[in-house]
């Protein structure tokens, strides 16, 4: 099993519409980054979560990071053609250098 | 040139060639880390360099061979790949390796097709 998994795997929308991407961790989450990914080129970097309760915004996304569920949420509000593209949590471990990616969300937005 | 950067964007290799990736920051950082990502994977973290040491390798086979001559540079050689190889080699570099407070930021990958 994944580390880190994201639900649903894809979603389509039409443009204008709200969504909601979820991450869940197995282990217990000291902080959480959304990423967004344009197919088949780099990461961008969206936002980091850290404390629980916490939310963070960037334009029309919203993320929230529930520490006691291990689980993290990603919203887009009123949704466009340019949100399109792959959602990736990733969160590294308390100790050493590893770091965990999402299965990833493909989204589509239909104009 | 800002950001990270990756060249060759596209590579196309037979499994008895040599090749290597190169990727460059232009962000001051100290640490920087080769991934894979894979058709329907997760991304997979292969090194990390810090201080242009590197602090991890996630049981790569030996047929990817790192290199970071400095905290700006970072080379992934390349040599007798095979066909599962192929995927899309991301670099990303963070002020330092570790900890839950750096973000690492992605260069745009290189796409590597091993025939």
């Amino acid at each position: 099993s994944q580390e880190l998994e994201q639900s649903p795997q894809s979603l389509i929308v039409q443009e204008g519409k709200n969504l909601t991407i979820n991450c869940t961790s197995s282990k217990t989450l000291y902080g959480l980054y959304w990423y967004k990914q344009k197919y088949g080129e780099g990461l961008i970097f969206l936002m980091m979560l850290q404390k629980g309760g916490e939310e963070k915004s960037h334009e029309k996304i919203t993320a929230k990071l529930d520490e006691k569920k291990q689980q993290s949420s990603l919203h887009i509000t009123a949704s466009q053609p340019s949100h399109a593209g792959i959602y990736l949590c990733g969160a590294a471990r308390a100790t050493g250098n590893q770091f965990y990616f999402g299965t990833g969300t493909s989204l589509t937005v239909i104009p | 040139e800002t950001g990270v950067t990756q060249t060759p964007r596209h590579l196309v290799m037979g499994m008895t060639n040599k090749k290597s990736l190169k990727c460059e920051q232009h962000l001051g950082h100290n640490a920087m880390y080769w991934y894979k990502q894979s058709a329907k994977k997760p991304l997979e973290l292969m090194f990390v360099y810090n201080f242009k040491e590197q602090t991890e390798n996630n049981s790569v086979p030996s047929r990817f061979s790192p290199e970071c001559p400095n905290s700006s540079h970072l080379f992934l050689h390349l040599h007798t790949l095979q066909p599962e190889d192929s995927a899309l080699y991301l670099c990303a570099s963070s002020q330092n390796s570790g900890g839950l407070r750096d973000t690492q930021y992605f260069g745009p990958g290189t796409r590597l097709t091993v025939l």
